[in-house]
């Protein structure tokens, strides 16, 4: 089963900012945070991952709570191709599973 | 920069028959997965490689399905006799081993309708 807690759905105004939280309570201290998002008909694609610091990149922002018990994706300017599937995903660092365990994630609608 | 090449892109097929999908990883990967994708479901984890070991297998993938990597490259997943139940996305990703939060690459899919 996924580690991880996503609201089902969000709307997001284009041009706003879109924050994603995302509950991971049972993170152990080796398990990476990562996002990936899926816009319909199109595999997952990856945006960032971090383990305890905020992180950032060209897509977005990640920021990690200290107890590392909950994140924010943060889509800085949203656009209309930013509606998609957004997963967070908790994976455990150099163990033995290397498979990506998803949920449901939060379907971000981005409104012109 | 090429990335995660699926073909075909979509199989229509009748119960019964048999199928083959093809994976191109990039191309200093050495590690590829498979997952699979129902209607409204996150993907679902079936097998990965390391170069051409399989190394781990889910317990979705039945005696029906069987992966190969023959030569570290390209991936193949077969289905033999398929059912209405197989119908879904098949997803292959790739990543390279060496960094274990190296993420995985994903391709646009197979996507399998069963008549």
């Amino acid at each position: 089963d996924a580690k991880t807690t996503q609201p089902t759905s969000m709307d997001c105004a284009e041009g706003r900012a879109a924050n994603l939280p995302c509950n991971h309570s049972t993170i152990s201290g080796n398990e990476y945070v990562y996002w990936y998002r899926q816009i319909h008909s199109q595999g997952p694609q990856y945006i960032i991952h971090g383990l305890k610091n905020n992180e950032t990149n060209e897509m977005a922002s990640l920021i990690i709570t200290e107890d590392r018990k909950s994140s924010t994706l943060i889509l800085p300017h949203a656009t209309l191709r930013d509606t998609a599937v957004y997963y967070c995903i908790v994976r455990d660092y150099g163990g033995a599973t290397n498979k990506l365990i998803f949920g449901t994630g939060t379907l971000l609608a981005v409104q012109p | 920069d090429t990335g995660v090449s699926q073909n075909p892109r979509h199989k229509i097929t009748k119960r019964g028959q048999n199928v083959t999908f093809r994976c191109d990883p990039i191309s200093e990967h050495n590690r590829l997965y498979w997952y699979r994708q129902t209607l409204g479901q996150g993907p679902e984890f079936l097998t990965y490689f390391q170069n051409e070991a399989q190394l781990e297998k889910s317990r979705l993938l039945s005696d029906r399905f069987s992966a190969e990597r023959p030569k570290g490259s390209f991936s193949t997943l077969e289905i033999q006799r398929t059912e209405q139940g197989d119908s879904a996305m098949y997803l292959c990703a790739s990543s390279l081993f060496g960094d274990s939060n190296q993420p995985q690459h994903f391709g646009d899919g197979t996507r399998l309708s069963i008549l």
